[in-house]
């Protein structure tokens, strides 16, 4: 099985509608991560946890909430989704106590469109 | 702030033929870690190699070597004897130590025709 686990893969959705991605991860990392990849921009990242009680904005956090239910878990929502919201998702983990090195493993990654 | 620039948005090389994708990255940091991942067609992200800012010798690992040059603030990758399942997007990245932030750059394109 995947040590990190995105669901939906895929997913088409209105203008408008609430959407709720989901990660999870069996590592047993405490840092979690979610990133967007739109063509020819990289990855930007929208949030990101050091662990259950903690949440930071990144870069791009407009228009996006998260919620770390678990260590284990870590959602990320679209209260209204737009059209430029249509990219690809991805979440990571990594582990501060791995000599610091903090290397992030990405999961599968979920394509969003939005119409 | 960070920056990671990678110059070369696509690369078309030939099967067997060398390539050297080239990252060039900004930080005030004075340790840090520099990392380079492949996306393959189907589209996951794999972890190919990190290096720290402390550490300039170069690595190799079978077809792979990466230059890392603290002078120039150059983590270069190059691949030999290029293959097909080479084909994907290879990005390079910047985290300071003790920060898992990444910054990725906007990665590369490679196509490996036969």
């Amino acid at each position: 099985d995947a040590d990190v686990t995105q669901t939906p893969r895929n997913r088409i959705t209105k203008t408008g509608k609430r959407i709720m991605l989901e990660c999870s991860q069996t590592k047993g990392h405490d840092r979690m991560y979610w990133y967007r990849q739109d063509p020819g921009l990289g990855l930007q990242l929208i949030y990101y946890s050091f662990d259950v009680k903690d949440i930071n904005k990144g870069e791009i956090s407009d228009g996006y909430s998260v919620s770390r239910q678990a260590q284990a878990k870590f959602s990320l929502s679209l209260e209204s989704a737009i059209p430029n919201q249509t990219a690809l998702y991805f979440c990571a983990t990594s582990d501060p106590t791995s000599g610091g090195t903090h290397t992030q493993y990405f999961g599968p990654g979920t394509r969003l469109t939005v119409l | 702030a960070q920056k990671v620039t990678q110059a070369q948005t696509e690369i078309s090389v030939v099967e067997k033929e060398d390539v050297t994708l080239d990252c060039v990255y900004e930080t005030r940091d004075t340790t840090y870690y520099l990392f380079w991942y492949k996306q393959p067609p189907s589209g996951e992200l794999v972890f190919l190699i990190r290096r720290n800012s402390f550490d300039e010798q170069n690595e190799i690992s079978g077809r792979y070597s990466w230059n890392f040059q603290k002078s120039t603030s150059s983590f270069n990758f190059t691949i030999t004897a290029s293959q097909v399942v080479d084909s994907a997007v290879y990005f390079c990245a910047l985290s300071a130590i003790g920060y898992s932030t990444l910054t990725f750059g906007k990665g590369t394109m490679l196509l490996v025709s036969p």
